[in-house]
């Protein structure tokens, strides 16, 4: 169950887009569809932001979209936000029925 | 509105017990699969174990596999996670979550969190 691998941090300035990779193996992320997002803000609990690799829950602005290629997800925001800046954690199903996280990216917004 | 509140977070030393439990509301309750998740302050979120809504089937991580068991009381809507053998690296803020419906699970509406500490 090693988790699944994101860059530490990213960074964009307002109206851009940014684009956060999560890398899994052939036992998660590129054997399923199976994949989930998270935003976090500082001192608050996570908020379900993706599932099924790109489908957004009700609420969930449209500038947010999901995308999957092999063993790797992206999570990308397009016409960045101040409100945008938090930690972004992506998940996946496993073959072992375990659910793993990744280690959290960090947004920046300029 | 659906709302998660844990409590039975504390103090506890290495090796000792504690239960947190999960009172849930504003869903049917029965209808769905229940997870904890916890986080170390600062840190990454760490998938912990599973439940269905039955309660007849659990899931759990390898790191506190034999140690830690979920369940569920579905005529009092809460949820529990029993914590045996603490060990410091228990330490964090452990998440009641919700589950979106269907299969696998997501996490769908999380708690506040309550926070264990496990040390000397």
């Amino acid at each position: 169950q090693s988790a699944l691998t994101q860059p530490a941090s990213v960074s964009g300035s307002p109206g851009q887009s940014i684009t956060i990779s999560c890398t899994g193996t052939s036992s998660d992320i590129g054997s399923y569809r199976y994949v989930s997002w998270y935003q976090q803000h500082p001192g608050k609990a996570p908020k379900f932001m993706i599932f099924d690799v790109s489908n957004r829950p009700s609420g969930v602005s449209d500038r947010f979209s999901g995308s999957k290629s092999g063993n790797t997800a992206s999570l990308t925001i397009s016409g960045l936000q101040a409100e945008d800046e938090a930690d972004y954690y992506c998940s996946s199903y496993t073959s072992t029925s375990t659910w793993v996280f990744g280690g959290g990216t960090k947004l920046t917004v300029l | 509105e659906v709302q998660l509140v844990e409590s039975g977070g504390g103090l506890v030393q290495p090796g000792g017990s504690l239960r947190l439990s999960c009172a849930a509301s504003g869903f049917a309750f029965v209808g769905y699969g229940m997870i904890w998740v916890r986080q170390v302050p600062g840190k990454g979120l760490e998938w912990v174990s599973s439940i269905t809504g039955g309660g007849g089937v659990t899931y759990y991580a390898d790191s506190v596999k034999g140690r830690f068991s979920i369940s569920r009381d579905n005529s009092k809507d809460t949820l529990y996670l029993q914590m045996n053998s603490l060990r410091a690296e228990d330490t964090a803020l452990y998440y009641c979550v919700k589950d979106l419906g269907g299969w696998p699970f997501y996490f769908e509406y999380w708690g506040q969190g309550t926070l264990v500490t496990v040390s000397s």
